[in-house]
């Protein structure tokens, strides 16, 4: 069976600090990656996503995918306050059909 | 980009009557369109996936009879929540995923706040 894992959390980070957040997965075939923001009482909105090996850049966001160890990071430089949310982890299995696996997500919390 | 709108953003009804919740993907077509529900304070919990011109695929746990979704065309999935209770009360969200460019994306709603009253 498929799976998805993140850390719950909460992690609690400093302001300017730099928030790591985990992901890994179960299965090899995965082809997208996506990392959503969720903030309380709102809808997840897209922060990221990645389909390919390596680092993806923007702004203070920074995604990193690993396929041979099966795990994406999503990296917060110089965190805010109003950072602080639940972020998602979503592994996509390609194809049309929209296979995809949700993480329960992780709450961040950004202390100023 | 692409969007997602979702009506209505919060209902109020009494227990007993039935509630729908429409999900448009507006810019673009979506193959799959999944529902969730989140409780104050929890996780987002996936209740179905449906994909157009088929049944919808109920996740453990979620009665197929109480929560009738129908996916009839590729920018409209609808969510009804038959004989409400007030322990049905919850945040109510709906996502589409489509092509863009050849790669996938899912897209949220903005939500659906029901209070059964």
């Amino acid at each position: 069976q498929k799976e998805v894992e993140q850390n719950s959390g909460p992690l609690s980070v400093p302001e300017g600090a730099i928030a790591s957040l985990n992901c890994t997965y179960s299965d090899r075939v995965s082809q997208s990656f996506f990392w959503y923001r969720q903030y309380s009482g709102k809808s997840p909105e897209l922060i990221m996503s990645i389909y390919s090996n390596g680092d993806k850049e923007d702004g203070r966001f920074t995604a990193q995918l690993n396929k041979a160890s099966q795990y994406v990071s999503l990296l917060i430089r110089d965190s805010q306050p109003s950072d602080s949310a639940t972020y998602l982890c979503v592994i996509g299995y390609g194809g049309s059909q929209g296979n995809l696996i949700f993480g329960k997500g992780t709450k961040l919390s950004v202390k100023p | 980009g692409a969007v997602v709108s979702q009506h209505p953003s919060w209902v109020i009804c009494k227990s007993g009557t039935s509630v729908k919740i429409e999900c448009r993907s507006l810019d673009f077509q979506a193959t799959t369109m999944f529902w969730y529900r989140q409780f104050p304070k929890q996780s987002l919990m996936l209740m179905a996936t449906s994909n157009e011109g088929s049944k919808a695929t109920y996740e453990q746990g979620v009665e197929k009879d109480k929560f009738l979704i129908n996916h009839a065309s590729l920018t409209l999935s609808t969510l009804t929540v038959t004989s409400a209770h007030p322990e049905d009360s919850s945040f109510y969200i709906c996502s589409a995923y489509g092509l863009a460019d050849n790669t996938g994306e899912l897209f949220f709603g903005e939500g659906s706040r029901l209070t059964v009253l």
